[in-house]
């Protein structure tokens, strides 16, 4: 079935470092992509969304270009904060009409040291 | 605070035991989703209810069922209870099916529940 990869282990970085998470999918259609945050404590949160290839989702100064061509949608952010340290998830919906479940990768916890 | 309220927050029970958990919804919203989030198998979808019916099922034990009432809410309802079923259990909405709203799904806070 459709499924999602996300790079393996926790992330930790600087304030004001470049953040790279890698995600990668396998879909036999044309999926929709997301990033979701999961803050301490606090349920997931929608971050950015691509509908179609070379979509590319932004908010909060994130960003995942949709690839087909490398079936990858990497989240990125240029500089980060304390306040980035979070759960962040890649997750796919094939987008069917009646199906807007989502399948999610295994997450990647990101810590921000000041 | 995404609107979806659940409950309990924390639950301690025993093996072989019966629990349920409660979601509301968003208000507005028909779809409500059952996800399970546990270390070694990350976020795994379990059941979808659409205006009090049953939309789709994913790994969904069969000791586990959820049901949606008539007011949308919905609970999840988790029996013979194993060590193995310890996890955060989430519920979500979101205003209808797919469409112009897909992906966004609306989360809770999830209920953690740990089997002794």
């Amino acid at each position: 079935g459709d499924s999602v990869t996300q790079m393996e282990g926790p992330v930790t970085l600087s304030e004001e470092a470049f953040l790279t998470i890698n995600c990668t999918y396998t879909a036999t259609g044309y999926p929709s992509l997301f990033w979701y945050v999961q803050y301490p404590g606090e349920g997931l949160q929608l971050l950015l969304k691509a509908t179609k290839a070379d979509d590319k989702g932004s908010n909060k100064g994130f960003e995942a270009t949709y690839r087909k061509e490398t079936t990858s949608f990497h989240l990125e952010k240029g500089s980060v904060q304390v306040s980035d340290s979070a759960v962040y998830f890649c997750a796919l919906s094939d987008g069917g009409y009646g199906n807007n479940r989502l399948a999610f990768g295994k997450g990647n916890q990101v810590v921000v040291i000041p | 605070d995404s609107g979806v309220t659940q409950t309990p927050k924390h639950l301690i029970t025993a093996t072989g035991q019966r629990v349920t958990l409660r979601c509301s919804p968003r208000s507005g919203d028909l779809s409500v989703y059952w996800y399970q989030q546990s270390l070694d198998q990350g976020l795994q979808f379990l059941i979808h209810y659409y205006n009090g019916e049953e939309r789709a099922k994913g790994n969904i034990l069969e000791r586990f069922s959820a049901q949606q009432f008539p007011d949308l809410h919905s609970e999840l309802n988790l029996s013979s209870l194993e060590l193995g079923d310890s996890a955060l259990y989430f519920c979500a909405s979101s205003e209808g099916l797919a469409g112009a709203g897909i992906g966004e799904l609306f989360f809770g806070e999830g209920s953690r529940l740990t089997v002794l």
